[in-house]
């Protein structure tokens, strides 16, 4: 089925330390949306990317969008302990938003 | 205050009972959704509504009902028929669908 593979799972970094995730997409995607989910909360929209290798910064953030729209990718310089929490990119196919499973941040203060 | 909201936070029924979700938005958006999150899964959608009197089945939609009589309301009932239904449920709202996707604070539904 239609799917969108997001790595790593989880991620446990030192505060001060870098995070990235990936997300891939077999087919092209029309868009691709970045949320956020604090333990215990709701998902929280981020960014949204629409053109081909699109990079945006968002203070520490940096979302990257490839150039075929079937990757991207989120970095986290120096994490905070307030960066902790899933984070989820969706990729907009066909007109349905397709969620990756998610990467699960932890940081060690 | 606009949102959306869902209630109650936390459910509990016994197996083999049918239980709805509510689900209320007051920003007027046009497309609301439903989706199930389970540990390790992601978010997979059961159903969704562009419109009122309208909605479709998304992913994983058997064992799940939905109506939209309302703009701002989009019940789901979780039947007897879902075979394991102890799962976090996200409803969320756009204002239409491909828009980026407002998501009300989730319903805890546990089955005893």
């Amino acid at each position: 089925g239609q799917q969108v593979m997001q790595i790593p799972q989880y991620q446990h970094v030192q505060e001060g330390e870098d995070f990235t995730t990936y997300c891939n997409s077999s087919t092209t995607l029309s868009n691709i949306q970045w949320y956020k989910q604090r333990p215990g909360g709701h998902p929280v929209f981020l960014i949204q990317l629409v053109k081909s290798g699109e990079v945006k910064k968002q203070k520490r953030l940096t979302f990257q969008f490839g150039e075929a729209k079937k990757n991207s990718s989120l970095h986290i310089t120096a994490t905070q302990t307030t960066d902790v929490g899933t984070y989820f990119c969706a990729g907009l196919r066909g007109g349905k938003l397709i969620f990756g499973q998610g990467t699960e941040l932890s940081v060690k203060p | 205050d606009g949102g959306i909201t869902q209630s109650p936070k936390y459910l509990f029924r016994k197996e083999g009972q049918n239980v709805t979700l509510s689900c209320e938005q007051n920003l007027n958006h046009d497309a609301m959704y439903w989706y199930r999150q389970d540990p390790g899964q992601g978010l997979r959608l059961i159903y969704y509504s562009q419109i009122v009197n309208d909605f479709q089945k998304g992913d994983i939609a058997e064992g799940y009902s939905v109506s939209r009589e309302k703009k701002e309301s989009f019940p789901l009932t979780v039947t007897s028929a879902q075979k394991n239904p102890t799962a976090f449920y996200l409803c969320a709202s756009t204002p239409d669908r491909l828009d980026t996707q407002y998501f009300g604070p989730g319903t805890r539904l546990t089955v005893l």
